[in-house]
């Protein structure tokens, strides 16, 4: 079965920080794997998503993604963290096996300090 | 309308009791979702509809949990007889085709509290 694993249920970062979120998933056919964003009080957000082609996705607000099939990893990041980047962040990937619903992980709470 | 709209936002029931959540979907979206989260855990699916009809409903849980979508359009989540582990947010979905890397996009919930 098609699993996601998202590492560090809670990263804290400093303004200006680095941010990398990681994330891993098993699936035995070409996944296609996503980014979202929920902001306090506030729905699902899709960040980024890859398909198939170039394995570096850019996204909004400055985030980026790696897809890395021998890892089986897609980690999220960002050069320069902004408080406004606070939020819960999931992977989800998405297979011919599971159909087209989403598969998510746990998510991870990102805060960011001035 | 402009997104995708869950109304109650918030339901307390008690045990035992029938409810009913609402999805309005983007207007003109063929596919519609319904997930369940519970607290400290990722969105979990529960049912994908294609136009009126059940494409997917292999994350029900159990027979207490019904889903139509009759015009293709707004979908109701039922519970029947709920107990105190229904309690989570329910997430509402929808996207434009259906397709697997078509962008779904979702509502703010419901959170259901079973007492």
């Amino acid at each position: 079965a098609q699993s996601v694993t998202q590492l560090g249920s809670h990263v804290s970062v400093s303004e200006g920080a680095l941010v990398l979120l990681r994330c891993n998933y098993s699936s035995s056919v070409p996944p296609y794997l996503f980014w979202y964003v929920q902001y306090p009080n506030q729905g699902l957000q899709l960040l980024l998503k890859y398909t198939t082609g170039a394995t570096l996705v850019k996204g909004i607000n400055g985030f980026e993604a790696e897809f890395k099939k021998s890892e089986t990893s897609f980690h999220l990041t960002k050069p320069s963290a902004h408080m406004s980047d606070a939020a819960e962040y999931f992977c989800a990937v998405s297979d011919i096996q599971a159909g087209t619903a989403l598969i998510f992980g746990k998510g991870t709470t990102l805060s960011v300090s001035s | 309308g402009a997104g995708v709209s869950q109304t109650p936002s918030n339901k307390v029931t008690e045990k035992g009791k029938y409810v009913e959540l609402r999805c309005d979907p983007i207007s003109g979206h063929t596919a519609l979702y319904w997930y369940r989260q519970s607290l400290g855990q990722g969105p979990e699916f529960l049912i994908y509809f294609q136009g009126t009809g059940a494409a997917d409903d292999s994350g029900l849980p159990n027979d207490r949990f019904f889903a139509v979508r009759p015009e293709g359009s707004v979908s109701t989540l039922k519970i029947q007889r709920t107990e105190r582990g229904d309690s989570a947010v329910y997430l509402c979905a929808s996207s434009a085709t259906g397709g697997q890397n078509t962008e779904a996009f979702f509502g703010q919930g419901t959170r259901l509290t079973v007492v």
